[in-house]
């Protein structure tokens, strides 16, 4: 079992549309929990992060943890396509190597006009 | 302030050539690290520096791979030998520290080096 696990999709949806992207993970001791963004041929972009179990929303998006699970999403509100990109997760745990990021494959994500 | 850079950004060699990719981490960041993403798969963790130390490098292939950060330049991951296999972006990043705040060791991305074996 990896110990990230993210669907690749490709996922389309229209302009406006909410999009709901997802990834579980097996080790507990993952403590952060990123969204990243990556354009085409670019390098990933950190969009929003998150300390152990929550919400936190900045704008039209919204990152939620749930620990219990092991199982972290990120919505989009009133998607653009400019939001057009693959939609990485990626985590690190606390102390020790925390600077190891683990990443899922990404989702590639397509906004319609 | 300039973000991360990398250079080459496309690079072909064909098998048995040498491979260079050099990194300039952002201004004030003496953290780096490079991953390496394949095709169809995640970005796996490679390799971590600071000034002349190597302080991880459990994710670099055994044979072939080397990295370094020297006190002056850029950080040069280097292939020797390198195999169709070898064929993907690497993607370098710094951070400015390690404390126990995540946005203090925030990793910031640059644009990657696709490289391509013939």
């Amino acid at each position: 079992q990896k110990e990230v696990e993210q669907d690749p999709g490709p996922l389309s949806v229209p302009e406006g549309a909410i999009v709901s992207l997802n990834c579980t993970y097996s080790n507990s001791a993952f403590q952060y929990f990123m969204w990243y963004r990556q354009y085409s041929r670019k390098g990933p972009e950190l969009l929003m992060y998150t300390y152990s179990s929550g919400n936190k929303e900045d704008g039209r998006f919204t990152a939620q943890v749930d620990k219990s699970s092991k199982y972290i999403s990120l919505f989009i509100r009133d998607s653009q396509p400019s939001d057009s990109a693959t939609y990485l997760c990626a985590m690190r745990r606390n102390g020790g190597s925390n600077y190891k990021l683990t990443f899922g494959k990404g989702t590639l994500l397509t906004v319609n006009p | 302030n300039a973000g991360v850079m990398q250079n080459p950004r496309h690079l072909v060699r064909r098998r048995g050539q040498e491979a260079r990719l050099r990194c300039s981490p952002m201004k004030g960041h003496s953290h780096v690290y490079w991953y390496r993403q394949l095709p169809e798969e995640g970005l796996k963790f490679m390799v971590y520096l600071q000034k002349e130390n190597i302080i991880d490098e459990s994710g670099m292939p055994k044979e072939r791979f080397s990295a370094e950060f020297p006190k002056e330049g850029p950080s040069i991951l280097r292939i020797q030998q390198v195999v169709r296999g070898d064929s993907a972006a690497y993607f370098c990043a710094s951070s400015p520290s390690l404390s126990g705040r995540a946005v203090d060791s925030e990793q910031f991305f640059g644009p990657g080096t696709r490289l391509t074996v013939l």
